[in-house]
This record gives structure tokens, C-alpha cells and sequence, in this order.
């Protein structure tokens, strides 16, 4: 089945540093992407949608200067936190999907710790 | 905007029993539904899914109900076990939202041997 490899696991940077982290469709090729953040104890909620070669498309109250998201291949989408801080702290996850299919294919999700 | 909640942020059973998780979604242009298991640290694990043009779908020890008058959806699974122990969500996708795909708040399902 599609398979989706999101990396790193786990992260832990220091605040004011940037991270990056990508997520990868090994079988398929995913036309749009879309990267969710999860606190402890709460759901998933949408961040942005990138289709490829396009610019991402991010939803309301997310800062799109924070968090650059890149979808240059149909293969390879990656979500970079500028200038992280302890309250960017989270568990980010990607999902990824190809056209004409209605199959969401998630990754196992990064958790970034800033401190 | 679309809104997705669930009726019982957790639910505790005994192994054996049957489970039922709901969901309740706001837009009556959604027309695809997924339900989604999450254990702790993992991504979203694929469940059962459900479109619009249909009210009831089955797999392996689990169902999908869904009522489109009441904007309603239901998970069930049968013979519950511990390795069913998860956090439980629905998500949601309609025509023109651009495919997005958004979650409910989560139920978490609690089995006791």
C-alpha cells in the first residue's frame, strides 16, 4: 500500500533556530500534501495544503513566514519551523495524496521539542 | 467553516464488549468519511471509510454508520479488544474544499481486561 516516510521522529532545538522536516511519498506520487500540528491530548489540526510546484495554501491563523512549507517534487514536500520557540513545541504531521484518489496517506509524525 | 466534534471525549469498555464512537460534522456538503486510530506518538492509522451515497459500510469487526439528515457518524467495533485501546477520530473532506481533511476532536477508547 502507499507508504509515507515523515523524518525526524523526534527533534529537539533550541529556541530561535530553525528546523526542517520532510515527509516523503515512497510509492506514489503525491499531488497535493497537507501538514497537521497536534498538542497533547488534542486533535489534528490543519496547518496547510501544498499542491506540487505550487504555493501552499495555509489556514487561517497560521503564519506562512513561520512555518515555510515547499512542495518542489511529487515525491517530497518539507515543512520548516523558523525561529522555533518552546510554544512551537508539538507533534507535526503530514499527509499526502495523489490525484484522481481519495486515499490520505499519513506519516508517523515529528515531535519537535524547542527548549 | 466545516466543525467536526465528537459526543464523548472518552469511552472505557470491558474486552468482549462492543464499542460505539460518535461523531457529529457541520457541513452538508461533506461527502467523504474517514475514521482514523491514533496511538500515542503515531500518525493517523486508516480505519474504515464512507461516502456519501452510502449510509452503512463494513469491515473486519468494525462499521461505519452514517446519517446524513442529523449530519451524523458512527464507528462500531465489535468484540472490542486491548489492542483496540486508541485515540479514535473522524475526519472529513467535501467537494471544493480543496480536499482538505478535517478532524474531529478524538475519543479515546479505553479497554479493560
Amino acid at each position: 500500500g502507499a507508504v509515507v516516510s515523515q523524518h525526524p521522529s523526534r527533534v529537539i532545538c533550541k529556541s530561535g533556530t530553525s528546523v526542517k522536516i520532510e515527509c516523503r511519498s515512497l510509492d506514489f506520487q503525491a499531488t497535493t500534501m497537507f501538514w497537521y500540528r497536534q498538542f497533547p491530548k488534542q486533535s489534528l489540526m490543519l496547518m496547510a495544503t501544498s499542491n506540487e510546484g505550487s504555493k501552499a495554501t495555509y489556514e487561517q491563523g497560521v503564519e506562512k513566514d513561520k512555518f515555510l512549507i515547499n512542495h518542489a517534487s511529487l515525491t517530497l514536500s518539507t515543512l520548516t519551523v523558523t525561529s522555533a520557540h518552546p510554544e512551537d513545541s508539538s507533534f507535526y504531521i503530514c499527509s499526502a495524496r495523489s490525484q484522481g484518489d481519495y486515499g490520505y496517506t499519513f506519516g508517523s509524525g515529528t515531535r519537535l521539542t524547542v527548549v | 467553516g466545516e466543525s467536526v466534534g465528537l459526543h464523548l471525549p472518552t469511552l472505557s469498555v470491558q474486552e468482549g464488549d462492543n464499542s460505539i464512537i460518535n461523531c457529529a460534522y457541520s457541513n452538508s456538503a461533506s461527502d467523504y468519511f474517514i475514521w482514523y486510530k491514533q496511538e500515542s506518538g503515531k500518525g493517523p492509522q486508516f480505519i474504515i471509510d464512507i461516502r456519501s451515497n452510502m449510509d452503512k459500510r463494513q469491515g473486519q469487526r468494525v462499521t461505519v454508520l452514517l446519517n446524513k439528515t442529523v449530519k451524523h457518524l458512527s464507528l462500531q467495533i465489535a468484540a472490542t479488544q486491548p489492542g483496540d485501546s486508541a485515540v479514535y477520530f473522524c475526519a472529513v473532506t467535501w467537494a471544493g474544499g480543496y480536499n482538505k481533511l478535517i478532524f474531529g476532536a478524538g475519543t479515546r477508547l479505553a479497554v479493560h481486561p
